[in-house]
């Protein structure tokens, strides 16, 4: 059964460029979102997609956007890069359940891309 | 707004010790999750448990425990008997509940380091 998968593994850009992410979710699993963390934090909400719709989103301007596609992997872009965009950038899957507080499920976290801005 | 607060940067301790990381947490819901999450050198975040508000059992895993106290709204972790192998990231995560799957809130995270 494999897990969340993401790519590429390391990135290094230059500010002002344009970065794609990739993310495969764990089997069986229809929701992905994406967290940023900066060096020594907790990770920070960007935006979590089902459906092919962005459902929610943290507070981070519109250069960080997204996707979904069919098959439930997602992309996260960045334009126009700062030095401060430097982290790590990670993809979690889980099921989407409506219901009862029991119902709910757990996020599952992929390992990461490292991206360096200079 | 919900809030995580791990007090603890970093501890030490020696090999074969017990150790206790802290969390507390703010949030204005009746209704909400608490997860513990471990972030090894490699970068993945680890899934270690998951509570909701209304279970305030506390649970033990293995060398794993978990005490949760809504009256001070905290999710403490203890491992016991500590291996070189816990050492880690640690970080606690509130998630209100609501439609669907809602974001994580995460704490900074407690360094724990193992000295053999």
């Amino acid at each position: 059964d494999a897990g969340v998968t993401q790519s590429p593994t390391h990135l290094i850009k230059t500010r002002g460029q344009q970065v794609t992410l990739r993310c495969s979710p764990k089997s069986g699993h229809d929701t992905v979102s994406w967290y940023q963390q900066a060096l020594g934090q907790g990770p920070q909400f960007i935006f979590q997609y089902y459906e092919e719709e962005e459902r929610q989103r943290g507070n981070f301007p519109d250069r960080f956007s997204g996707h979904q596609f069919p098959n439930y992997s997602s992309e996260l872009n960045v334009n126009a890069l700062l030095l401060g965009d430097s982290a790590l950038y990670l993809c979690a899957s889980s099921l989407w359940v409506l219901g009862p507080i029991g119902a709910k499920e757990t996020q599952y976290f992929g390992p990461g891309t490292r991206l360096l801005v200079l | 707004a919900q809030k995580v607060t791990q007090a603890q940067t970093e501890i030490s301790v020696v090999e074969k010790e017990d150790v206790t990381l802290d969390c507390v947490y703010e949030t204005r819901d009746t209704t909400y999750y608490l997860f513990w999450y471990k972030q090894p050198p490699s970068g993945e975040l680890v899934f270690l448990i998951r509570r909701n508000s209304f279970d305030e059992q506390n649970e033990i895993s293995g060398r794993y425990s978990w005490n949760f106290q809504k009256s001070t709204s905290s999710f403490n972790f203890t491992i016991t008997a500590s291996q070189v192998v816990d050492s880690a990231v640690y970080f606690c995560a509130l998630s209100e509940a609501g439609f669907g799957n809602e974001k994580l809130t995460f704490g900074t995270g407690t360094r724990l380091t193992i000295i053999p």
